[in-house]
């Protein structure tokens, strides 16, 4: 079973540029969640859907950050302008949401480096 | 809001030996799921081990075991029989059924041959 897929790998950009993240999550995982992993700390979210809808955004910084899951499936993730604390890990992850299936897999990442 | 603490910013273990991390919790549910992720350098979060708060039965998974104690809102995680491929960051992580993972700062574990 194919894992959580998740491009560019890695991502060098200028300040005020914009980027984006795409996600393609484990094959009938109907939960998505972005999240945001700086330098010695652990993840934090930043978004979560449940298939099309985001439940809990509440941690995305909206002036600059937008997220999209169409159809319920891939996501895209946009930082528009991004700015040096924007350098981070994002990391895609998804799960189902019933019975056992209260694990999260994680993608292996996008590493974003403002300059 | 729940936190989960992590106070072993690095550890280190002989090959072959066992190895304990440690974790701490604040909430003020009780029915909620535990969890260790492990991320090597590739930082892909690596599912190493979970516990559901109602089973009184501590988790095992080959050699990685936790030692769950609910009234004391602790999460350990014992690695036996050390390997150089179990060097990578530990996460500790918490989440009530169906919401976000709230992840620890993390432990970086070092296996000295």
């Amino acid at each position: 079973e194919a894992g959580v897929v998740q491009s560019p790998r890695y991502k060098i950009i200028e300040k005020k540029q914009p980027v984006a993240f795409w996600c393609n999550p484990i094959s009938g995982h109907n939960t998505l969640y972005w999240y945001r992993q700086n330098l010695g700390q652990g993840p934090e979210l930043l978004i979560r859907y449940e298939n099309e809808e985001a439940v809990d955004d509440s941690q995305l910084p909206k002036d600059r950050f937008s997220a999209e899951r169409l159809k319920g499936v891939d996501s895209t993730l946009k930082i528009q302008p991004a700015e040096l604390g924007d350098s981070a890990v994002y990391l895609c992850a998804s799960s189902l949401n019933t019975g056992s299936g209260n694990t999260i897999y994680f993608g292996e990442g996008s590493w974003l480096t403002v300059v | 809001a729940q936190t989960v603490t992590q106070s072993q910013p690095e550890m280190s273990v002989q090959e072959a030996e066992t190895v304990t991390l440690s974790c701490t919790y604040d909430t003020s549910e009780s029915d909620y799921y535990l969890f260790w992720y492990k991320q090597p350098p590739s930082r892909q979060m690596i599912l190493v081990i979970r516990q559901e708060a109602y089973k009184q039965q501590n988790a095992t998974e080959n050699r990685f075991s936790v030692n769950f104690q609910k009234a004391a809102k602790s999460f350990s995680l014992k690695i036996s029989d050390s390997q150089l491929g179990d060097a990578a960051m530990y996460f500790c992580a918490y989440r009530r059924l169906v919401t976000k993972l709230v992840f620890g700062k993390g432990t970086k574990l070092t296996v000295n041959p």
